[in-house]
């Protein structure tokens, strides 16, 4: 069974420009969540998908919003970057909701870069 | 704010030893804990995980002791490997009246030398 894919694997941006990052979560999963880590706060909960609604999300500002298709797949979107945003953004998927204890398991990763 | 775990600390350990990882939760409620290993590149890797109902338990070289009594959490590796080198994260599945997602501690570095 394929593991969690996210891409791009790198992305280089540059500050007020917007991006968007792909998820596909493992088959059969119908829960994504994306973190956020970076060295110096680790990783950050930023949201959590079920059933193409949003279950949860995390301390972000709105800038930081994302989605899910019928087939689950996730995108998250990042406007107007700010040089703070650079991390890594990571994609985990699970069978069920957070909330019932359910295994995340995650993505490489995206890599986003801005300058 | 809640957290999770110590700061970045570093265990270094010869090949061959057992490694012991520990972590500090602070959420009395928290009721599932889970140990990943995320190595360089790559995503956090699922290792063991624990129900708040338990104290132990095994995997294949791997336990987790889970002490509710001073919210303590640690991963034992039997006969540690140079294939362990890597960043170890505890989280819990903090359950608030508004969210309820995991939260990962800040990490420890394991180092295995021959």
């Amino acid at each position: 069974k394929a593991g969690v894919t996210q891409t791009p694997r790198y992305l280089i941006k540059t500050r007020g420009q917007q991006v968007t990052l792909s998820c596909s979560p493992i088959s059969g999963h119908r829960s994504v969540s994306w973190y956020q880590q970076t060295p110096g706060q680790g990783l950050q909960f930023l949201f959590e998908y079920f059933s193409e609604t949003q279950r949860n999300k995390g301390n972000f500002p709105g800038r930081f919003s994302g989605r899910q298709f019928s087939n689950s797949r996730s995108e998250m979107n990042v406007s107007t970057l700010e040089l703070g945003d650079s991390a890594l953004y990571l994609c985990a998927s699970s069978l069920g909701l957070t909330a019932t204890n359910e295994k995340l398991f995650f993505g490489s990763g995206t890599q986003l870069s801005v300058l | 704010g809640e957290s999770v775990g110590l700061h970045l600390p570093t265990l270094s350990v010869q090949e061959g030893d057992n490694s012991i990882i520990n972590c500090a939760y602070s959420n009395s409620a928290s009721d599932y804990f889970i140990w990943y290993k995320q190595e360089s590149g790559k995503g956090p890797q699922f290792i063991i995980d624990i129900r708040s109902n338990m104290d132990k338990r095994q995997g294949q070289r791997v336990t987790v002791l889970l002490n509710k009594t001073v919210k303590h959490l640690s991963l034992q590796i039997a006969a540690t490997q140079p294939g362990d080198s890597a960043v170890y994260f505890c989280a819990e599945n903090m359950v608030s009246y508004n969210t309820d997602n995991l939260i990962f501690g800040t990490g420890t570095r394991l180092q295995v030398f021959p």
